[in-house]
């Protein structure tokens, strides 16, 4: 089957570090991507990983697992207009159908 | 033009009236999905289009839906006979089709049926 969790919710001050975790079994794995989407938005792209290890870009970096099943988000100097929902999604293998979880709501506090 | 577009942004039907959805993709963009997103959830996956070829449809939750992409560009998702539980914000994304690239996503269309 396909699953993928990740928190519901997760409260960080304004200049913090937060880490978003995303676990993921899926049928097979052509990659992860990680999208912010604001309310009444659509959702943008903020990160791909196909590779275990580390992608860095700007304030946001994505963490992957295959043996695992595991990716994180990481936020550095977290801003008030970080405060977005954080969706995991996971492409299958044999073309380009995309899952996605729930996705995390992250609220940013003065 | 410069990103996908969708319309109408805003649909209120009345249960058991047929509804059509336009999605207006980047252009050049072979690859063309439809999500459907409850509120406070996740987009969830209901059919691929690569070109005019429907690769995709297992998503489509019955019957009623059923999605097109004639000339391979502008696509449509047809709901026929709405029903309470279609109400949900119907997402369109594109991208170019390489294994890396990223989905880039409409405004959605707002679908309430009373």
């Amino acid at each position: 089957g396909q699953n993928i969790d990740q928190p519901t919710e997760m409260t960080a001050t304004e200049g913090a570090i937060v880490q978003i975790n995303c676990t993921y079994q899926t049928s097979g794995f052509n990659g992860l991507f990680w999208y912010q989407q604001h309310a009444g938005e659509a959702p943008t792209f903020l990160s791909y990983n196909v590779l275990d290890g580390l992608e860095e870009k700007g304030r946001f970096s994505s963490f992957l697992s295959r043996s695992k099943g595991y990716s994180y988000l990481l936020l550095k100097e977290l801003q008030m207009k970080d405060s977005a929902s954080y969706l995991c999604a996971v492409r299958d293998t044999g073309g380009f159908k995309t899952i996605f979880g729930a996705g995390t709501r992250l609220f940013v506090k003065a | 033009g410069a990103g996908v577009s969708q319309s109408p942004r805003y649909k209120v039907a009345k249960r058991g009236q047929d509804v059509a959805l336009r999605c207006d993709p980047i252009s050049g963009h072979v690859s063309l999905f439809w999500y459907q997103q409850a509120l406070g959830q996740g987009p969830e996956f209901l059919t691929y289009f690569q070109n005019e070829a429907q690769l995709d449809k297992s998503g489509l939750p019955s019957d009623r839906f059923f999605a097109e992409r004639p000339e391979g560009s502008v696509s449509t998702l047809k709901i026929q006979r709405t029903q309470q539980e279609d109400s949900a914000v119907y997402l369109c994304a594109s991208f170019t089709g390489s294994s890396y690239n990223e989905q880039f996503f409409g405004p959605g269309t707002r679908l309430t049926v009373l």
